[in-house]
């Protein structure tokens, strides 16, 4: 069964403390995923990578970075948490896309981080 | 503008009866996918159902179908026969292009079941 697992399900940090989410997906994707997920307003891309070492921008991604060192591997860090970073923080991978494929996006089951 | 609109934040549904959830859509380009994601209380997202831009027939998976009209960009999910299991919160997506698949969700529609 294809798998995709996020290293907490819960997680409370201080304000300005580092912190690590790690995700890990099994399937050989080649795209990973960061998306947080608010109350009433969906589920929103911090970063993307398409390859190892890669990166991108997605449409918030102020105040994080990311690291993909190994393809199966991708991390979300927060270098200074702010309570405004309080969310569920999701994972995702997906295959490149080919020609009218459906390339789902495969999720973890989230990371609910709260920042006193 | 957003690029997905799910205009229903709740629905209520009895059991066993159809449901249908609303997602309009925005996008210049001629090749798109279109998602259903389904997202229960435990938090993780199932994928429920996808429709490129260039398929003629409206996709079905089981107990889903994508009611997929293009020229009014509307991509609504139809579930038969509603069952207690369905209650959760539905996101529409839209992936865009040839990019790096990326997707845009919507704001989601929370569904409740009743007995």
């Amino acid at each position: 069964d294809v798998k995709v697992t996020q290293s907490s399900r819960y997680l409370v940090k201080r304000t300005g403390e580092k912190v690590f989410l790690e995700c890990v997906q099994d399937m050989d994707h080649e795209n990973m995923f960061w998306y947080r997920q608010d109350p009433g307003l969906g589920l929103r891309l911090i970063y993307f990578s398409y390859d190892v070492k890669m990166k991108e921008k997605g449409d918030i991604p102020e105040g994080y970075s990311v690291s993909r060192e190994k393809k199966e591997r991708f991390s979300l860090i927060l270098e200074s948490a702010s309570t405004n970073q309080t969310s569920m923080y999701l994972c995702a991978s997906s295959l490149p896309i080919r020609d009218h494929t459906n390339n789902e996006q495969f999720f973890g089951p989230g990371t609910r981080l709260t920042v006193l | 503008a957003q690029k997905i609109t799910q205009t229903q934040p709740g629905m209520f549904v009895q059991e066993k009866e159809a449901v249908t959830l609303d997602c309009t859509y925005d996008t210049s380009d001629q090749s798109y996918g279109l998602f259903w994601y389904k997202q229960p209380s435990s938090g993780e997202m199932i994928f429920l159902i996808y429709q490129g831009s260039y398929d003629e027939q409206n996709a079905t998976e089981g107990r889903y179908s994508l009611n997929f009209q293009k020229a009014r960009k509307s991509a609504n999910l139809v579930i038969s026969a509603s069952q207690l299991g369905d209650s959760a919160m539905y996101f529409c997506a839209m992936r865009e292009g040839q990019g790096y698949s990326t997707l845009t969700f919507g704001k989601g529609t929370m569904l409740l079941v009743s007995p």
